[in-house]
């Protein structure tokens, strides 16, 4: 069975420092895909970043980039100068067949000024 | 224009009441999905719609019936709903093309449904 671990149920990060949540994954397929989302407080589910598992590159987004671990089996999310807009759920997601996502428990994160 | 739009953004119904939760796309989408989600959990699928045809639905109770009634549409009636489907409900839409294995999922705000 396909399954995503993200084991920090919560995290904290002073402001303009830098965090790392953690994600790991377990999948039969050779090819997938892994995403994490944010979902900030009553507000929607968004896209932060998305990558490709036959890419080895990792994948940035302007503040936010992962470590891509493909034989750990890793998924790591880095948040560089966190901003109070941060805080929010961050759910990882793995690819898990036509139309599926295999999603973590969440890591809710949280901003201090 | 990444946006998927859902209304009602709140609902409070009874036990014996008929509602139902409609969301629209314009990114051009053929996939459309419905997701449950309770407080501090995951999503979890409910139904799929892939060319306004269904596709999976993760044995969901039927006192949930969607519709797709074009491209763009994708509704949840619901009928004589129970207090434990209170929940967040989520649509979402993706491109749907050729195999859709990985493809990115963009989320409405939701409908958080209150049954009393």
């Amino acid at each position: 069975a396909q399954t995503v671990t993200q084991s920090q149920p919560e995290m904290s990060v002073q402001e303009a420092e830098t965090v790392t949540l953690s994600c790991t994954y377990d999948t039969s397929e050779s090819d997938y895909y892994l995403f994490w989302y944010k979902q900030p407080p009553s507000r929607q589910m968004i896209l932060v970043i998305r990558q490709e598992a036959y890419k080895q590159q990792n994948a940035t987004e302007n503040r936010f980039s992962v470590n891509f671990q493909k034989a750990a089996k890793s998924f790591s999310l880095k948040i560089s100068d966190s901003q109070l807009g941060d805080a929010a759920m961050y759910f990882c997601a793995a690819s898990g067949g036509t139309y599926k996502y295999i999603f973590g428990t969440g890591t809710r994160l949280k901003v201090l000024a | 224009d990444t946006e998927v739009t859902q209304t009602p953004k709140h609902l409070v119904m009874g036990m014996t009441n008929k509602k139902s939760l409609k969301c629209e796309q314009h990114m051009g989408h053929r996939a459309m999905y419905w997701y449950k989600q309770k407080a501090k959990k995951p999503p979890e699928l409910m139904f799929v719609y892939s060319y306004e045809k269904l596709s999976i639905n993760e044995s969901v109770p039927s006192r949930f019936s969607p519709e797709c009634p074009n491209s763009s549409l994708l509704n949840l009636h619901l009928h004589a709903l129970q207090p434990e489907d209170s929940a967040l409900y989520l649509c979402a839409s993706s491109q749907s093309l050729t195999g859709a294995e990985g493809e990115t999922q963009y989320f409405g705000p939701g409908t958080r449904l209150l049954v009393l």
